[in-house]
């Protein structure tokens, strides 16, 4: 199977950590990818794992993945209002094709 | 280079005309994806070329969907006699093969069809 579950909606203060959750079914998944997209726009690359690694930081971002659970998780630090967007989860079992969660819209509220 | 373009942005048509997307990859990538996304939801495969060769088509490419890279550049999607159900953003991603790192998504053209 190819589905990819993620929590709809998270709301956080500036300032604070948001974390976002994913579970995903394919145990075949080579790698996960969190991508985020802003109104209007397409999706931009935030990060990635390999299904070799437990855990990856870049800067504010930080993924952990348990591979026996399927869950895929991206905290992100010290969250800003420009962080404010729809983060995606995806994963790929294959080398040319994602497949999509339906999305978590992160709120920053002042 | 300035990434993933797509042409046009929106396009509102009446249902049962044609409609054809342009996407200019990342001029080095010899991979190209087409994606449909719907409102809340996330995006889902249609098709990719590798060059010019069209290698996998998802169920969901009716077959009044069809998408061409007849030089291994720039590719277009075409939907004919449209319907509402097609209304969706249309997003085109590169890629080079082999790189793992993700694709590029283009902007995408959001269809509506009235």
């Amino acid at each position: 199977g190819e589905d990819v579950e993620q929590s709809l909606f998270l709301s956080v203060r500036e300032g604070d950590s948001s974390v976002i959750n994913c579970t995903y079914t394919d145990s075949s998944s080579t790698y996960l990818y969190w991508y985020k997209q802003e109104p209007g726009a397409g999706l931009q690359l935030l990060t990635y794992i390999f299904s070799n690694m437990d855990m990856k930081q870049d800067q504010r971002l930080t993924v952990l993945l348990n591979k026996k659970d399927k869950h895929l998780s991206l905290r992100i630090a010290d969250t800003q209002t420009g962080d404010s967007a729809i983060y995606f989860c995806a994963e790929g079992s294959n080398d040319y094709k994602l497949s999509f969660g339906a999305g978590t819209t992160v709120t920053v509220r002042a | 280079d300035t990434g993933v373009s797509q042409d046009p942005r929106h396009k509102i048509t009446k249902r049962g005309q044609n409609v054809t997307f342009r996407c200019d990859p990342i001029s080095e990538h010899n991979r190209l994806y087409w994606y449909r996304q719907t409102l809340g939801q996330g995006p889902e495969f249609l098709t990719y070329f590798q060059n010019e060769a069209q290698l996998e088509k998802s169920r969901l490419l009716s077959d009044r969907f069809s998408a061409e890279r007849p030089k291994g550049s720039f590719s277009t999607l075409e939907i004919q006699r449209t319907e509402q159900g097609d209304s969706a953003m249309y997003l085109c991603a590169s890629s080079l093969w082999g790189e793992t790192e993700g694709y590029t998504f283009g902007s995408g053209t959001r269809l509506t069809v009235v």
